[in-house]
């Protein structure tokens, strides 16, 4: 099936960093999703992003709608360890078919 | 907020046998339900979309005969992996479009395990 690339594939970082992660694509999406999972769980949604160039924050996270709209990134500003877990971005299509990324596994250390 | 319910959440069977996940929208009615599965340590991979009242629409590669999609009403859609074998084990996702609002929820997640 497809899949977005995302990058980093994994971070080891310590508290108080910021992070950064981004994905990419070869197709357009019309909409940008962040999810964060923990596991054995669902995703819960971050952010979603609707316009290319669109910049959103919630609290610590920001993300931004590529210009392209081939591509997204998401920022953590100041992590604490509860933001361990797995990010997958997600490109929409129509119908509210969700394509994933590959995953950002976060490793926050005290 | 709008929850997705899924049962069982987890699940042991044996080779050979059928086993149904149910998915529930429990405070809205769904129109499109979809079906995702994910392996250990990798990302969730779209199987069908499910639609109210009719046939769901399986992504490339998926089995339809396998796994079998039935969306009978507004809130709940079912899931049967048939003859499960140990290579279905995986973690199953579904997630509902709200008919109101078209906000997207995840249910909890059903892990399946096929001895």
């Amino acid at each position: 099936g497809q899949q977005l690339n995302q990058s980093p594939q994994s971070m080891f970082i310590q508290e108080g960093e910021d992070v950064s992660m981004n994905c990419t694509s070869s197709s357009i999406f019309n909409t940008w999703l962040w999810y964060k999972q923990d596991p054995g769980e669902g995703p819960v949604l971050l952010i979603a992003l609707y316009k290319a160039g669109e910049l959103t924050s919630n609290g610590r996270l920001t993300a931004q709608f590529g210009i392209t709209r081939k591509d997204s990134f998401l920022n953590i500003s100041a992590s604490i360890p509860s933001d361990v877990g797995i990010y997958f971005c997600a490109g929409q299509l129509r119908t509210d078919k969700l394509i994933f990324g590959t995953g950002t596994r976060l490793q926050v250390f005290p | 907020g709008a929850v997705v319910s899924q049962h069982p959440s987890r699940v042991i069977c044996k080779s050979g046998t059928s086993v149904k996940i149910e998915c529930r929208s429990l405070d809205f009615q769904a129109t499109t339900m979809f079906w995702y599965r994910q392996f250990p340590k990798q990302s969730l991979m779209l199987m069908a979309t499910s639609n109210e009242g009719s046939k769901a629409t399986y992504e490339q590669g998926v089995e339809k005969d396998k796994f079998l999609i039935n969306h009978a009403s507004l809130t709940l859609s079912t899931l049967t992996v048939t003859s499960a074998h140990p290579e279905d084990s995986s973690f199953y996702i579904c997630s509902a479009t709200s008919q109101n609002t078209g906000e997207l929820f995840f249910g909890e997640g059903s892990r399946l395990t096929v001895l």
